[in-house]
Order: structure tokens, then C-alpha cells, then sequence
């Protein structure tokens, strides 16, 4: 079955403790993204990447890290957290070109006390 | 940059009954626009979409969407709307550097 994976789907943690938030597809699409959903807000692009080792941020990039080094997995990584963290998160894949739509996985609801 | 935006943080229409969801769009040059559903708990579900050619553009789950040029809108239509067609609605504009950006939801609830 066609789907993006993210782990974990719930996480509460503390201020400054590191942590990773997994997203792994299996479609062979070389664009991946990484959106945060806070209500009235819709959905904002945190970091996107066309290929392997290629990484551009979004709207809101402050305080998050990626890397691409496989074309399957976009790992999201919040080296120091905050209180202001505390979101929705979602990953998202998708074939390069304009046109295509996204397929997104089902979501990572962070909180950050 | 380019943006959507979704006038209606709620829209409520009774089984059966026609539904609209609103969206308009500010961009400069052709328009890539999107929608998607999200049921609870789950990712963002891919509707439809205008690229260029006929303004009504046919979905999944009997949606369709209008695009009109002349007053920047994109809005989705449903003829008969289902008590499973209630959930979140995004509207979403695609940039020449693949950005996507999104409007901020609109919630739809139809009642039986």
C-alpha cells in the first residue's frame, strides 16, 4: 500500500530535550515536505526537498532541522524544543512538478512542556 | 508570494442540500490550485485540482471545484451533500519553487 509513515504519532516531552520525528514513504518520490497545522493557521511549510541531500526551507524553518540522505526518509528534528513547538505535525511526498499533489501522512501531534 | 484565502471558518448545509466552500486566491501568473479533506486524526486528503484548460474541474468523492479568473476565486461544489462529507476542508496554492501554502481550513458540517 502506497503511504507516508510518520513515528511517533503522539509525543509530549520537555523544554530542550532533542527529538526526531520519522517520515519514510514508499512511492520513490523525490519531493518531501514537512508542514506544522496550528489552528486559524492552516498549514504552514517548515522544510521541502526536491532530492537526496537537497533541502530548502519554508515558511517557518526557525528551530527545525532536516536532512535527505535517503530518497525514501525526511526526518524532522527539533535539536533544542519550546513551548512554541507544541503542534500538529505532518510530512508529505510527492512526484516533482507543480502539478502534482501531495500525499500526506497522518500526523505527529507534538507537545512541548 | 502567493496565497489562498478561505472566508469561512464554518460552513454548515443540511443533507442533500448543495454545498459551496469557499476560496480565493492571490497570485501572479497562472494559478496551480489545490484542494484537500482531512477526516480526524488523519493527513491531508488530495481532492482536486486546476491547472489550466476547463474552469470545472471533477474530484474525488463527487466534488468539483469552480475556477474563475475574473474574481480570483476557486470555490468546491458538491450538488448533494453527505453527513460523511463533514470534515476539514483546505484550499492550497502551489509556487513556481513547489512551495505549497495553504489556506486556514474551512470546517464543514452537514446534518442529517
Amino acid at each position: 500500500e502506497a503511504q507516508v509513515t510518520q513515528n511517533p504519532r503522539y509525543l509530549i516531552t520537555v523544554t530542550g530535550k532533542k527529538l526526531t520525528v520519522t517520515c519514510s514513504q514508499n512511492m520513490n518520490h523525490e519531493y518531501m515536505s514537512w508542514y506544522r497545522q496550528d489552528p486559524g493557521l492552516g498549514l504552514r511549510q517548515i522544510y521541502y526537498s526536491m532530492n537526496v541531500e537537497v533541502t530548502d526551507k519554508g515558511d517557518v524553518p526557525e528551530g527545525y532541522k532536516v536532512s535527505r540522505k535517503e530518497k525514501r526518509n525526511f526526518p524532522l528534528i527539533l535539536e533544542s524544543p519550546s513551548p512554541n513547538q507544541t503542534s500538529l505535525y505532518f510530512c508529505a511526498s510527492g512526484q516533482t512538478g507543480r502539478d502534482q499533489p501531495q500525499h500526506f501522512g497522518d500526523g505527529t501531534r507534538l507537545s512541548i512542556l | 508570494a502567493q496565497s489562498v484565502a478561505q472566508p469561512e471558518d464554518q460552513v454548515n448545509v443540511a443533507e442533500g442540500n448543495p454545498l459551496t466552500v469557499k476560496c480565493t486566491y492571490s497570485v501572479s501568473g497562472n494559478p496551480y490550485l489545490f484542494w484537500y479533506v482531512q477526516y480526524p486524526n488523519r493527513g491531508l486528503q488530495f481532492l482536486l485540482k486546476y491547472i489550466t484548460g476547463d474552469n470545472l474541474v471533477k474530484g474525488s468523492y463527487g466534488f468539483e471545484a469552480e475556477f474563475n479568473k475574473s474574481q480570483t476565486s476557486f470555490h468546491l461544489k458538491k450538488p448533494s451533500a453527505l453527513v460523511s462529507d463533514s470534515a476539514l476542508y483546505f484550499c492550497a496554492v502551489r509556487e513556481y519553487n513547489n512551495d505549497m501554502r495553504f489556506g486556514a481550513g474551512t470546517r464543514l458540517t452537514v446534518k442529517p
